[in-house]
């Protein structure tokens, strides 16, 4: 069966240190990837998503970039974090396949001082 | 653009009632239609999807929600609700021509009053 990983869970940073987030996947071959970030009080937002290795694209302008360095992991990244990054970000997997099912991480819990 | 609205934030129902949580998305064709839901500092799982075929859907938990194409609705619902279904359920759709980009609702979180 596939299983999603983010790590770290939680995660406190200071204003202006970089940040690296992790999603790895198990138990599937070229999955779409898919990272979220998700507010205090407001819903999901999709950041980035990847279609194959080193093919990202961007939803939205911002303080943030990812990568993708092999088929089952998808890193966030940021070389100087802000305020107004934090919050919970969530990494999600899917069939390549349009409209198919997408499965959530656990999430990490960024929390910038 | 395609858009969800989730026009409840909070909804409170007693243990043993019944739920529905409404859900509209901006009218499109061949909608993919998922609800998903969220317990506090957790990822989201998956409740139910309607992809196709019997409008009506039976998830996991004893949920259900039916596809009304002519009401562009896609509403959540319960039977009788137990304390552990307390928590943020959020719809979302995809669109076939926008390849698989999930647009979410803003959430609608349910408390479960005793």
């Amino acid at each position: 069966s596939q299983t999603i990983h983010q790590w770290p869970a939680t995660l406190v940073q200071p204003v202006g240190s970089p940040l690296s987030l992790e999603c790895t996947v198990e138990g599937t071959s070229n999955p779409n990837l898919y990272w979220y970030r998700q507010a205090a009080g407001r819903g999901l937002q999709l950041l980035f998503y990847s279609v194959g290795i080193g093919q990202i694209s961007s939803e939205v302008p911002q303080n943030l970039s990812a990568s993708r360095p092999q088929d089952r992991q998808f890193i966030l990244s940021s070389k100087k974090l802000l305020l107004s990054d934090s919050g919970f970000y969530l990494c999600a997997w899917s069939v390549a396949d349009s409209g198919d099912t997408q499965y959530f991480g656990p999430g990490t819990r960024l929390t910038v001082l | 653009a395609q858009s969800v609205t989730q026009p409840d934030i909070h909804i409170t129902v007693s243990e043993g009632a019944s739920l529905e949580l409404r859900c509209n998305y901006s009218y499109g064709a061949t909608p993919y239609l998922f609800w998903y839901v969220q317990s506090p500092g957790q990822g989201l799982q998956l409740l139910l999807k309607y992809f196709s075929g019997d409008t009506l859907v039976q998830g996991i938990k004893g949920f259900e929600a039916e596809f009304k194409r002519s009401q562009s609705s896609f509403n959540l619902r319960k039977p009788s609700v137990h304390w552990s279904d307390a928590a943020e359920y959020f719809c979302a759709v995809v669109y076939e021509a926008a390849g698989n980009k999930l647009t979410f609702g803003g959430g609608t979180r349910v408390l479960v009053k005793p």
